[in-house]
């Protein structure tokens, strides 16, 4: 199993473009998620899903969009970048609420930079 | 509301042990997580206590009280390879909330 699969691993944007980070998994799990992490800091949750067709927004979506057409894949869109949306995001996924373990599978990262 | 801490920063000697404690308030608590981030990589699951008691995985043991909103986490004969950053994200309802998480800095 591939597990969570980000893409793209790195990107440079310009001010006002878009662009959409791809994250798909193949565990067949309900629960995904978006996060961004600044350098130094912690993780803050963008947006997450509980399943196909059900998003809903985490701490700071504002800037982004998401869809959950599938299980299995749950892109993040930035429309007109800014220089505020540098940084690390990560997608990751759990098998339930509560989950078994409460494990969450992250996807390698997408490092982004807007310039 | 809800808030989720831990110390920014620990500094622990090699073979030592070392205690990252985590506090929470939040409603609709599910459980306590602890997870491992090196620089330049992506979070890693330790440990998840839904229950009160310690839960014990090789050289690391996590701890949670759901009447005090405590938990913490528990490193036993350090090693360098700790040194990371820790996390202890809530359950909370649907959301997994991270706080900004425990430097551990590992001394020789």
């Amino acid at each position: 199993n591939a597990g969570v699969t980000q893409t793209p691993k790195f990107r440079i944007l310009k001010i006002g473009q878009s662009m959409t980070l791809q994250c798909t998994q193949d565990m067949n799990h309900n629960y995904m998620y978006w996060y961004r992490q600044d350098p130094g800091m912690g993780l803050k949750l963008i947006y997450y899903s509980v399943g196909a067709g059900i998003t809903d927004k985490g701490e700071v979506p504002n800037g982004y969009n998401v869809s959950r057409s599938t299980t299995e894949d749950f892109p993040l869109r930035l429309e007109l970048a800014a220089p505020s949306q540098t940084s690390v995001y990560f997608c990751a996924s759990t098998e339930s609420r509560q989950g078994n373990t409460g494990e969450l599978f992250f996807g390698e990262g997408s490092r982004l930079t807007v310039l | 509301g809800q808030s989720l801490e831990q110390p920014s920063e620990v500094t622990a000697v090699e073979g030592a042990i070392v205690q990252i404690n985590c506090t929470y308030q939040t409603s609709g608590f599910y459980g306590l997580s602890w997870y491992q981030q090196h620089d330049g990589g992506a979070p890693t699951f330790l440990s998840y206590n839904a229950l009160d008691g310690l839960e014990e995985t090789g050289r690391f043991s996590s701890f949670l009280s759901r009447s005090d909103s405590y938990g913490y986490l528990l490193l036993q004969e350090l090693q360098m390879k700790d040194s990371a950053s820790y996390f202890c994200p809530m359950n909370r309802d649907d959301k997994i909330i991270f706080g900004k998480g425990t430097r551990l800095h590992i001394l020789p």
